[in-house]
């Protein structure tokens, strides 16, 4: 079945640490994106790329990385830069202007 | 910023009636797409209409779109216990690939 991976569903993070999390689509679709949700929120878009080894930031990139080497692979790095990470993490895929394809996400903690 | 709004934020049905909820948003769109979110899950794409269309049909669900007013509707008939969910309206920012969310209707069907 085709679909998008993100791992792990849960996550906690302790102060001062990177952590990454995952994301894998075999859809073959060019476009995938990062979003973070807040709870009871709408989704704010952190990251997208349209094409390997290249990306954009979306409206709250501040205190995040992510890095486009497969077209498959699109992985968020939330660094000890963003003070408040604790959210709903989702990625998605998609060809171009056609609906995107969500993960289920990954709940990320402070301890 | 978030350029759908939905509306209501929440809503609280009998099963077998129809639910409705609205999005509002703010400049031209390419498309608006309906969104179903079930509790700490990613997004399913519900339907996607078209700028130069009115009216669509899928199922149970009756979207409309009337771009003089920047508003889109979602009908669900007959609604079921399952049809419970959060519902999201997005727009394609013009020019771009990177889609805008609105902040959702929770839709709770009673049984």
């Amino acid at each position: 079945d085709g679909g998008i991976t993100q791992s792990p569903k849960y996550l906690f993070r302790k102060e001062g640490q990177n952590v990454t999390l995952s994301c894998e689509q075999n859809l073959n679709h060019d476009a995938m994106y990062w979003y973070r949700q807040d709870p009871g929120q709408g989704l704010r878009l952190i990251y997208y790329s349209q094409i390997v080894n290249d990306f954009q930031k979306g409206d709250i990139a501040e205190g995040y990385s992510v890095s486009r080497e497969k077209k498959e692979s699109f992985p968020l790095t939330v660094t000890s830069a963003q003070k408040n990470p604790t959210a709903f993490y989702l990625c998605a895929s998609s060809i171009q202007r056609q609906p995107q394809h969500f993960g289920d996400g990954t709940r990320l903690s402070i301890l | 910023s978030q350029q759908g709004e939905e509306d209501p934020q929440a809503l609280s049905i009998q099963e077998g009636e129809n639910a409705t909820m609205n999005c509002s948003y703010k400049t031209s769109i390419n498309n608006l797409q309906w969104y179903r979110q079930n509790s700490g899950r990613g997004l399913v794409h519900l339907i996607l209409i078209r700028s130069n269309e009115r009216e669509k049909h899928s199922g149970r669900l009756r979207v409309t779109l009337d771009t003089s007013k920047k508003s889109s509707s979602l009908l669900i008939t007959a609604s079921r216990a399952a049809d419970t969910a959060s519902y999201f309206c997005a727009t394609e920012r013009p020019g771009t690939y990177k889609y805008i969310f609105g902040t959702g209707t929770r839709l709770k069907v009673l049984a």
